[in-house]
């Protein structure tokens, strides 16, 4: 199936500062790919996602941009805000999850804008 | 934007009795659902493709007999935890797609967190 990392594991960045996560995955045929954050006993909320026909896609402070050849993709937030805090996660379709379109997650990444 | 409502939040039962948690699509239909398990600190795993009007399709490792999966309608699926043990305290989280099928987003309940004492 597909596999999905993640990296940083935990990201500190001072309020105003921009935070970068990155993630790759394996499968070349991945298509589409979104990121969650997930707030602190909260189910994940979908925050932005990407389809590979784009390179880049912005939704006012939240970016995520895509390298099909390098088959990774990263999310950054500018002007981080203390409740960006966090944890977030990106996905890709797993392979052979055919019309279900099932996804695999990466492991996450713990966000703390210090203020 | 579509919404998934998950309940419990939260439940505490003691070990042996069996638990239901509730999946429903509010504001549009599913006929596919998904229930993930998440353990503290950790990623989310998926447990089973719920499917309307047909079985689940369960991932490897996961007993069926032990997670009973019931997807009657096109708003509601649900999760028993039947004959519950401690190691199965977890943070359950379902999810459904919007209208649109495949290519629409994926969407979380606010998860149920159980506590087998």
């Amino acid at each position: 199936g597909e596999n999905v990392e993640q990296h940083p594991s935990t990201l500190s960045v001072q309020e105003g500062d921009s935070a970068v996560i990155k993630c790759t995955y394996s499968d070349s045929a991945s298509n589409y790919f979104p990121w969650y954050k997930q707030e602190l006993g909260k189910g994940p909320q979908l925050i932005i996602d990407i389809r590979s026909n784009v390179g880049e896609k912005k939704d006012q402070r939240i970016a995520v941009t895509l390298n099909k050849t390098a088959k990774h993709f990263s999310l950054h937030i500018t002007e981080t805000q203390p409740e960006d805090s966090a944890v977030y996660f990106c996905a890709a379709p797993r392979r052979g999850s055919g019309s279900a379109r099932q996804l695999t997650f990466g492991s996450g990444t713990q966000l703390t804008v210090l203020p | 934007g579509a919404v998934v409502s998950q309940h419990p939040s939260w439940v505490i039962c003691k070990s042996g009795t069996s638990v239901k948690i509730e999946c429903r699509s509010l504001d549009f239909q599913a006929t596919t659902m998904f229930w993930y398990r998440q353990f503290p600190k950790q990623s989310l795993m998926l447990m089973a493709t719920s499917n309307e009007g047909s079985k689940a399709t369960y991932e490897q490792g996961v007993e069926k007999d032990k997670f009973l999966i019931n997807h009657a309608s096109l708003t509601l699926s649900t999760l028993t935890v039947t004959s519950a043990h401690p190691e199965d305290s977890s943070f359950y989280i379902c999810s459904a797609r919007g209208q649109g099928g495949s290519d629409s987003p994926l969407h979380f309940g606010n998860g149920t967190r159980l506590t087998v004492t």
